[in-house]
């Protein structure tokens, strides 16, 4: 069964400063795809970034990025420059092709001035 | 840019009531989904919609739950007779297509309180 896990409840970060927000999946699947989420306490679910289980680059859009090692099953987010407005709760999540997706518990991430 | 429209925004029902939340997802999508969220806990699956059927269903989408496109564009998830701990946040999504790189669009939610 798929399974995503975050071990991160909870994450503070410098503002201006980078960090790292865990990721790591359980599959048996080679087709998959892996998706970042953003939910600010609005609570709207902010799609961030996508890494496809075989893409050999990874993935980035603007200050996100994504740092995938496939062996070891981690699909890391990492945000750079951080910001007050990057204060929010980071949902990792798995999907293979149609399907539902599958997600971490979430790591709550807030940014200090 | 196109998004996904949920209505309403927050509902509160007696408990043993019906409720339909409604979605309309966006414009040429086909794969629609419904998740729940506990206050604090994770997204959970529900159900995944496809070419008119269900396409997959969890553990917590039991016979109290249903959905339907009744004509084409809304996308509705009904609940027969509520219950306490149905109380969460109801999310809908959509995807175009079928490759894994598309991502699920969300809605802004439906507050479901039941009192």
């Amino acid at each position: 069964a798929q399974k995503i896990t975050q071990t991160q409840p909870g994450m503070f970060v410098q503002e201006k400063e980078a960090v790292t927000l865990d990721c790591t999946y359980d599959t048996s699947d080679q087709s998959y795809g892996l998706f970042w989420y953003k939910q600010p306490s609005s609570g709207e679910m902010i799609f961030l970034i996508y890494q496809g289980s075989y893409d050999e680059q990874n993935a980035t859009e603007g200050r996100y990025s994504l740092n995938f090692q496939k062996a070891r099953k981690s699909a890391n987010l990492v945000i750079s420059a951080s910001q007050l407005g990057d204060s929010a709760m980071y949902f990792c999540a798995m999907t293979h092709g149609t399907y539902k997706y599958i997600f971490g518990t979430g790591t709550r991430l807030k940014v200090l001035a | 840019e196109p998004e996904v429209t949920q209505t309403p925004s927050h509902q509160v029902t007696q408990m043993g009531q019906e409720v339909i939340l409604r979605c309309v997802p966006i414009s040429n999508h086909l794969y629609f989904y419904w998740y729940r969220q506990i206050l604090g806990q994770k997204v959970e699956f529900l159900v995944s919609f496809y070419n008119n059927e269900i396409s997959e269903k969890s553990e917590i989408f039991d016979d109290q739950f249903s959905v339907e496109r009744p004509d084409g564009s809304n996308f509705t998830l009904k609940i027969r007779s509520t219950k306490l701990e149905d109380s969460a946040m109801y999310f809908c999504a959509s995807k175009w297509g079928g490759p894994s790189n598309q991502p699920q669009h969300f809605g802004d939610g439906t507050r479901l309180s039941i009192l």
